[in-house]
């Protein structure tokens, strides 16, 4: 089966700072990875995902990921993070033509004036 | 506008007093699924539907039914609900089957059990 952690359930950075989110995951096959991202009261909305082509993917609002198989990690980063991008970030891997995603607890990303 | 909707987004009820929450799409996605989120776990999966009259359990499904007798509606159901199902419910859904597609998320239930 397959699963994913994500290191640190906080993140605080500065506005203009280097966002850093980490996902590292699990699966016996090769793994489809998402990164969703939940405003205040809102549903999920995908970020980006990872379906086997490039291994760097660029997301929406300036976001990119790397695939990492070597070090089985799909790490979400923003060169310079904006106060709209507070909100809880989730990864989640699931395995071609399955039908379960598995997401990992979330990070909450604070933005500092 | 292509969307999710839950009814209701929020509510208080009692143990063992039954309860449904809606979920539609107007997207004619196939897939359908229901996730529960709580702090510290993130989203864990209830039940999934991958066409009409055809549903399967995910890693969460005890005390819950769901069915799937029109393609755009896919309503959860607690027959008895108890506190420990106190959580914020979320419907999705996505235009395939296989694990690539992306899934769009209705905005939560955000349910309370006494």
């Amino acid at each position: 089966a397959q699963s994913v952690t994500q290191l640190g359930s906080h993140v605080s950075v500065s506005e203009g700072a280097l966002v850093l989110l980490r996902c590292n995951y699990s699966s016996s096959v090769p793994p489809y990875l998402f990164w969703y991202v939940q405003y205040p009261n809102q549903g999920l909305q995908l970020l980006l995902k990872y379906t086997s082509a490039a291994t760097l993917v660029k997301g929406i609002n300036g976001f990119e990921a790397e695939f990492k198989k070597s070090e089985t990690s799909f790490h979400l980063t923003k060169p310079s993070a904006h106060m709209s991008d507070a909100a809880e970030y989730f990864c989640a891997v699931s395995r071609p033509r399955g039908n379960d995603m598995r997401f990992g607890a979330g990070t909450r990303l604070t933005v500092k004036p | 506008e292509a969307q999710v909707t839950q009814n209701p987004r929020y509510l208080i009820t009692v143990t063992g007093k039954k309860l449904t929450v809606t979920c539609s799409q107007n997207m004619n996605h196939e897939y359908m699924s229901w996730y529960r989120q709580d702090p510290g776990l993130g989203l864990r999966q209830i039940y999934y539907s991958m066409n009409v009259e055809v549903t399967d359990k995910g890693d969460v499904p005890e005390g819950y039914k769901v069915s799937r007798k029109e393609k755009r509606n896919f309503p959860l159901i607690l027959e008895s609900p108890s506190p420990n199902q106190t959580s914020l419910y979320f419907c999705a859904s996505s235009s395939g089957q296989g694990g690539q597609e992306t899934q769009y998320f209705g905005p939560g239930t955000r349910l309370l059990v006494l």
